[in-house]
């Protein structure tokens, strides 16, 4: 399973834009990209999947470049709603979907 | 929308007590997934589970774990001489096809004295 990397922690403001960037180096050919977002005390939630260049839904959007060497988590116009621990996971879910997080980026917002 | 129910939300035991969490999963999904998480930590796999077996298990899924499907709609986990360092949220997941999104329960907080 390929190795993910996150920054720790981020802060931002209510209103931001919020980037969150994923360096997954050795991502094979047939994995996705999958983030989730935690609250404390519950359990993880999906948020977004990709597989290259651009996905967006009603949450978020995720960029991917041409390597798939990292990813980005884009969240527009943050709330205070969205203080959570962010997590971005690169797995073959058509293979094998045993999921293994890694630390995760706690996001804090602030009014 | 369906949701992934956990029981009992928290459960204290004593050390070396047999434990048993249940998950009820969302009606129609077919793999399951335990997972736990000690206090700031990150979650960490434990077993996933389909057709009646399991399919994946991570070093921490030992002979004192195991899990069955009673019946069809409980997925339970069972530790069966907890020791101190299995305090931590347990969080049951499921999915339709071993593919799509992993939709968690809200975990069960096991604390063990």
């Amino acid at each position: 399973l390929a190795k993910t990397t996150q920054p720790i922690s981020m802060d931002s403001y209510e209103g931001q834009e919020v980037n969150i960037t994923c360096s997954h180096n050795n991502i094979a050919t047939n994995d996705y990209i999958t983030w989730y977002q935690q609250f404390p005390s519950q359990g993880p939630r999906f948020i977004i999947q990709g597989y290259k260049t651009k996905v967006k839904n009603e949450v978020a959007s995720l960029f991917i470049p041409a390597d798939r060497k990292s990813s980005t988590l884009s969240l527009p116009r943050v709330s205070l709603s969205d203080t959570a621990v962010y997590y971005c996971l690169v797995g073959d879910p058509y293979n094998n979907n045993d999921m293994r997080f890694g630390a995760g980026t706690r996001l804090t917002v602030k009014p | 929308e369906p949701e992934v129910t956990q029981t009992p939300s928290h459960q204290v035991t004593q050390m070396g007590q047999e434990v048993i969490l249940r998950c009820v999963p969302i009606s129609n999904h077919l793999y399951f997934y335990w997972y736990r998480q000690i206090l700031g930590q990150k979650v960490e796999f434990l077993v996933s589970f389909y057709n009646n077996e399991i399919s994946e298990k991570s070093e921490i899924f030992d002979d004192q774990f195991s899990v069955e499907r009673p019946d069809g709609s409980n997925f339970t986990l069972k530790i069966r001489s907890t020791k101190l360092e299995d305090s931590a949220m347990y969080f049951c997941a499921s999915t339709s096809s071993g593919k799509d999104t992993q939709y968690f329960g809200p975990g069960t907080r096991l604390t063990v004295l």
